[in-house]
């Protein structure tokens, strides 16, 4: 079945150094990938996303590359703030099968 | 634009009660979704509904129903709460059960002692 890796956390950075959070997939098709921000006390927010490979999402400094060569999602940042400190959660959504859901991993804290 | 409500916020229950978790979403959005979090585990699917007047199970739907008797709303209700089910509850909406990207409500953090 469909599944999402994230790495353990939690991520801890000094200000202004560069983040990679991990993330890795199993899938049926071509899924479509995403990152969802859960800040301290509130809901998910889609952070960014890409529905086929090579397309690299982007949004608010944050990267991802959707790799089909290495199944991968790795969500990046070059220069962390102390406003970026969040769980991050790592998601693919598939419309190949009967019911169309997301998939989450179980999410990486950035302290 | 309020997006997706949750009520309550939080709430502590006695083990044996019955409780209704709110969530209206004003974005006309038909498929609808309750997950609950819990530490470790990630986000797990309880029940969907793709339509108003549908719904289905998830991943996790023991000692949980819902209802969809309109676009709008899609109350969760626990009939006898057990300490188990303490967790964070969120409901999300996406335009249509093919769409892709779906949006959260700010959730609803239950106890059950």
């Amino acid at each position: 079945g469909n599944s999402v890796t994230q790495m353990e956390g939690p991520v801890t950075l000094s200000e202004e150094a560069f983040l990679t959070i991990n993330c890795t997939y199993t899938a049926t098709g071509y899924p479509s990938l995403f990152w969802y921000v859960q800040y301290p006390g509130e809901g998910l927010q889609l952070l960014l996303k890409a529905t086929k490979a090579d397309d690299k999402g982007s949004n608010k400094g944050f990267e991802a590359t959707y790799r089909k060569e290495t199944t991968s999602f790795h969500l990046e940042k070059g220069s962390v703030q102390v406003s970026d400190s969040a769980v991050y959660f790592c998601a693919l959504f598939s419309s190949n099968t009967g019911f169309q859901k997301l998939v989450f991993g179980t999410g990486t804290r950035l302290l | 634009i309020a997006g997706i409500t949750q009520a309550p916020t939080s709430q502590i229950l006695a083990a044996g009660r019955r409780m209704t978790l709110r969530c209206t979403q004003d974005m006309r959005h038909n498929a609808m979704y309750w997950y609950r979090q819990d530490l470790g585990l990630g986000l797990r699917l309880i029940h969907y509904s793709n339509t108003a007047g549908t719904t289905g199970k998830g991943e996790v739907p023991d000692g949980y129903s819902v209802s969809r008797a309109n676009t709008d709303d899609f109350p969760l209700t626990l009939a006898s709460a057990v300490p188990s089910q303490t967790s964070v509850y969120f409901c999300a909406s996406k335009r249509d059960r093919n769409t892709d990207t779906q949006y959260f409500g700010p959730g609803t953090r239950l106890t059950v002692l």
